[in-house]
């Protein structure tokens, strides 16, 4: 089992629909959690950053952590076109980047 | 302000060829790191480095050798090139933990 999992894909959905994508783990030590966003021959960006358990809501985007059941998820409301990418769910015991685990990655796109 | 700069963009070799990934950064980070990706696989860490004169290995070292001798410049250096080492090669810098990394767009190599 990979020490992180993370939805397949490819997604596709039509402009103005709700996006979910998400992650399990099996470490439990894991405290911080991260979404990138990685466009097409570009490296990822932050998208979201969270400590421990909770919700963080930044615009269109809302990152859920839920520790007791391993489990993060991420929300993008009235989707865009230009939020076709894929997206990387990361996660790290610390606050250092040597402990950096990075799923798979989502590809998503959204249609006009 | 250029941010994370890796050079070349792409890059074919052939077995047993060696070569230097280079990575500068401008923002005086003192963390720097190289991650591969991998097809399914996520980004996994080579190297890392803490500071000036500072590294150490990360998840997929072997095959890699790294030096820091100054703060903004963080080189990869592929001894003896194999086709398993094709992949898409990013640099990364932070100032503050896992919540500040900056990636570079990228090296594409392939090893034929």
């Amino acid at each position: 089992q990979k020490e992180v999992e993370q939805d397949p894909g490819p997604l596709s959905v039509p402009e103005g629909a709700i996006v979910s994508l998400n992650c399990t783990y099996s470490n439990s030590a894991f405290q911080y959690f991260m979404w990138y966003r990685q466009y097409s021959r570009k490296g990822p960006e932050l998208l979201m950053y969270t400590y421990s358990s909770g919700n963080k809501e930044d615009g269109r985007f809302t990152a859920q952590v839920d520790k007791s059941s391993k489990y993060i998820s991420l929300f993008i409301r009235d989707s865009q076109p230009s939020d076709s990418a894929t997206y990387l769910c990361a996660m790290s015991e610390d606050n250092y980047g040597q402990n950096f685990v990075f799923g798979p990655g989502t590809r998503l796109s959204v249609l006009p | 302000n250029a941010g994370v700069t890796q050079t070349p963009k792409f890059q074919v070799l052939k077995t047993g060829q060696s070569m230097t990934l280079q990575c500068a950064q401008d923002m005086n980070h003192e963390y720097m790191s190289w991650y591969r990706q991998d097809p399914g696989m996520g980004l996994r860490l080579i190297h890392y480095s803490v500071g000036a004169g500072i590294t150490d290995q990360g998840e997929v070292p072997n095959g890699y050798n790294v030096s820091r001798s100054t703060t903004e410049d963080f080189p990869l250096r592929l001894l003896s090139a194999a086709p398993s080492q094709t992949s898409v090669y990013f640099c990364a810098s932070s100032y503050a933990g896992v919540s500040g990394y900056t990636f570079g767009s990228g090296t594409r190599l392939t090893v034929v």
